[in-house]
């Protein structure tokens, strides 16, 4: 019921290209879904956030996709950078304090 | 510069050791936690503290005992660690209202011999 499920473990995309990360989750009383970046040597860094009642969020280059029927979750990055070379979590959490982290994906953008 | 500042960066200890890990935060939150990141397994939370007051205890093993002096300070005491317990450890804060958002520091790197 906790779990959150966090696809691929690892990704390589071309400099310009879209990055795609998907997440899913069972338990429906999460009302809160963030995305967090993290670099080598570094804490996780809030990327994008979204909450339920919408079904798409865009921040610049970053897009959250929700699909609540689906319970799945996705992060798009488009124009792909090296500098977004990192590893992207998925959260969900009701409320906001206990978050429930994804595995994790480790992004490579080849120049 | 997230406004968390954790030390030391780095500790190895032996299991028999006491060391304490701490944590600062900048950002005028009132909520606290601690997390551990292990190889290969999501973030942990650990513990949560509002207003100084533990809300949450993640069922983590008493060799872990937190402590909250105030609302910008935050320590991990640790004691008689098992080499599983090596891992990065996080803090973070934010401030208590719903959806909030969690500020992370770099983290401390444990290593226990």
């Amino acid at each position: 019921q906790q779990q959150v499920k966090q696809s691929p473990q690892s990704l390589i995309v071309q400099k310009g290209g879209i990055s795609i990360i998907n997440c899913a989750y069972e338990n429906t009383a999460f009302d809160y879904f963030p995305w967090y970046q993290q670099f080598p040597g570094k804490g996780p860094a809030l990327l994008i956030a979204i909450r339920p009642d919408v079904s798409e969020k865009k921040e610049g280059r970053f897009t959250i996709s929700f699909n609540k029927s689906a319970k799945q979750f996705s992060l798009h990055i488009m124009d792909s950078q090296p500098g977004d070379s990192a590893t992207y979590f998925c959260a969900a959490t009701q409320g906001a304090q206990k978050l429930v982290f994804g595995q994790g994906t480790r992004l490579t953008i080849n120049p | 510069e997230t406004g968390v500042t954790q030390t030391p960066r780095h500790l190895v200890m032996g299991m028999t050791n006491k060391k304490s890990l701490k944590c600062e935060q900048h950002l005028g939150h009132n909520a606290m936690y601690w997390y551990k990141q292990s190889a290969k397994k999501p973030l942990e939370l650990m513990f949560v503290y509002n207003f100084k007051e533990q809300t949450e205890n993640n069922s983590v093993p008493s060799r872990f005992s937190p402590e909250c002096p105030n609302s910008s300070h935050l320590f991990l005491h640790l004691h008689t660690l098992q080499p599983e317990d090596s891992a990065l450890y996080l803090c973070a804060s934010s401030q208590e209202r719903t959806h909030q958002p969690q500020h992370f520091g770099d983290g401390t790197r444990l290593s226990i011999l």
